[in-house]
């Protein structure tokens, strides 16, 4: 079955503390993204990436790290939580360019909260 | 980025009427997808017109696209309580880049038994 796995669904942390959230997708989809959702501003993009090891910045990167060295995985990584993190995110996977559609496929999400 | 913009914010309609959402845009596009969000869970693709159509249906739904208004439609016929949910659009710009794409705040559809 196609699907995007995140991992874990919900967190509970500190500020400060170091955590990765994990992304997987068995598409053997070249685009990988990383959004959150947050009440009243809708889902903004944190990363992208276009392949392996090529990444890049969306609209709200600060604060976050990514790396993509195999093509089916895109963790999140925040360095240093706070508070204003805490947040509704979702893994995202598409084709891209290869059928020009880039119909996203969404992971389950990852409810974080950090305290 | 390019971002779709939904309007309305919210809609709430009994279960057998028909709902219409709408999308703006602001830059060309190749093809506008439309996705359906059920309360805190991932984003649903529903359906894709390309920016070569006008119309496009897919069981009880229909879009509609208006490349020189840079508009969309989306509309649900005899709506059951299971539409209900939060709808987005997703306008990926057509001069590349179309990975950046960011999503508004959606419609939220109640569907009242």
């Amino acid at each position: 079955e196609a699907q995007v796995t995140q991992n874990p669904r919900y967190l509970i942390t500190v500020t400060g503390k170091k955590l990765t959230v994990t992304c997987s997708q068995n598409m053997n989809h070249e685009y990988m993204s990383w959004y959150r959702q947050d009440p009243g501003l809708g889902l903004r993009q944190i990363y992208y990436s276009m392949n392996v090891e090529v990444t890049d910045k969306g609209d709200v990167p600060e604060g976050y790290k990514v790396s993509r060295k195999e093509k089916r995985n895109f963790p999140l990584i925040l360095e240093s939580p706070s508070p204003n993190q805490t947040s509704l995110y979702f893994c995202a996977s598409s084709s891209g360019q290869v059928d020009r559609q880039n119909i996203q496929y969404f992971g389950a999400g990852t409810r974080l909260s950090v305290l | 980025s390019q971002q779709g913009e939904e309007d309305p914010q919210a809609l709430s309609i009994q279960e057998g009427e028909n709902a219409t959402m709408n999308c703006s845009y602001k830059t060309s596009i190749n093809n506008l997808q439309w996705y359906r969000q059920n309360s805190g869970r991932g984003l649903v693709h529903l359906i894709l017109i390309r920016s070569n159509e006008r119309e496009k249906h897919s069981g009880r739904l229909r879009v509609t696209l208006d490349t020189s208004k840079k508009s969309s439609s989306l509309l649900i016929t005899a709506s059951r309580a299971a539409d209900t949910a939060s709808y987005f659009c997703a306008p990926p710009p057509r001069d590349g880049g179309y990975q950046k794409v960011t999503f508004g705040t959606g419609t939220k559809l109640q569907v009242i038994p």
